[in-house]
């Protein structure tokens, strides 16, 4: 198994531009989360897909954040427009149902 | 609601010594229990988890924990640390039937040769 895949690794941006990170789940999973990590707040849950609807986006910073989940094995987090303190690693999760949450390996974002 | 205490920020330990994570947890529910590692640029890694079945539970690596319920903890061990334990740990705590973790602040464990 591939494992929870992420696209970019590495993303280097200006303040302003628009952001997208990609995520591909585990085949077989139908729940998918997007986390953000920072030094000062830890790990943060930004929204919860089920069968790739959105189920809790109580996390999702402020209308600058967007996130889709077309179908069962890929999901978009959008920033627009991006602002430095957006800088952090952005995780994506996935399991089947609320069972455990298997992690990718992280896009590290940052915004000059 | 739950949450969850590390209760050491930074762990240092000779190669071949014991390792031991401290996690104390609250819950006002049956909670499960994980243990992830990262280690430096990289994503989580489950290390083991407690679903209400046996209170030893062993993991990946060497790694077990221990779910003490009368003592709220979820202490993890490993005998004999390794050069490529050195990463940082989490403890997560949720609510069963739940899908939002409670993350633990993570333990630092540097292993010196």
């Amino acid at each position: 198994d591939a494992g929870v895949i992420q696209s970019p690794r590495h993303e280097v941006t200006e303040m302003g531009q628009e952001v997208t990170l990609r995520c591909k789940p585990i085949s077989g999973h139908n729940s998918l989360f997007w986390y953000r990590q920072t030094m000062m707040r830890g790990l943060e849950l930004l929204i919860y897909f089920n069968n790739n609807v959105p189920i809790d986006d109580s996390g999702m910073p402020e209308d600058r954040f967007s996130a889709k989940m077309p179908n069962a094995s890929f999901s978009t987090l959008k920033i627009q427009p991006s602002e430095p303190r957006d800088s952090a690693v952005y995780f994506c999760a996935s399991s089947f149902g609320i069972d455990t949450q298997y992690f990718g390996p992280g896009t590290r974002l940052t915004v000059l | 609601a739950q949450s969850v205490t590390q209760l050491d920020s930074h762990v240092s330990v000779s190669e071949g010594t014991p390792v031991l994570l401290r996690c104390n947890y609250s819950s006002s529910y049956s909670p499960s229990l994980f243990w992830y590692v990262q280690h430096p640029n990289k994503g989580l890694q489950l290390l083991l988890k407690y679903t209400s079945a046996a209170t030893l539970v062993k993991g990946i690596n060497g790694f077990e924990a221990e779910f003490k319920k009368s003592e709220t903890s979820f202490h993890l061990t490993k005998p004999s640390a390794h050069m490529s334990d050195a990463a940082e740990y989490f403890c997560v705590v949720v609510r069963s039937n739940d899908y939002k973790l409670s993350f633990g602040a993570g333990t630092t464990v540097t292993v010196r040769a």
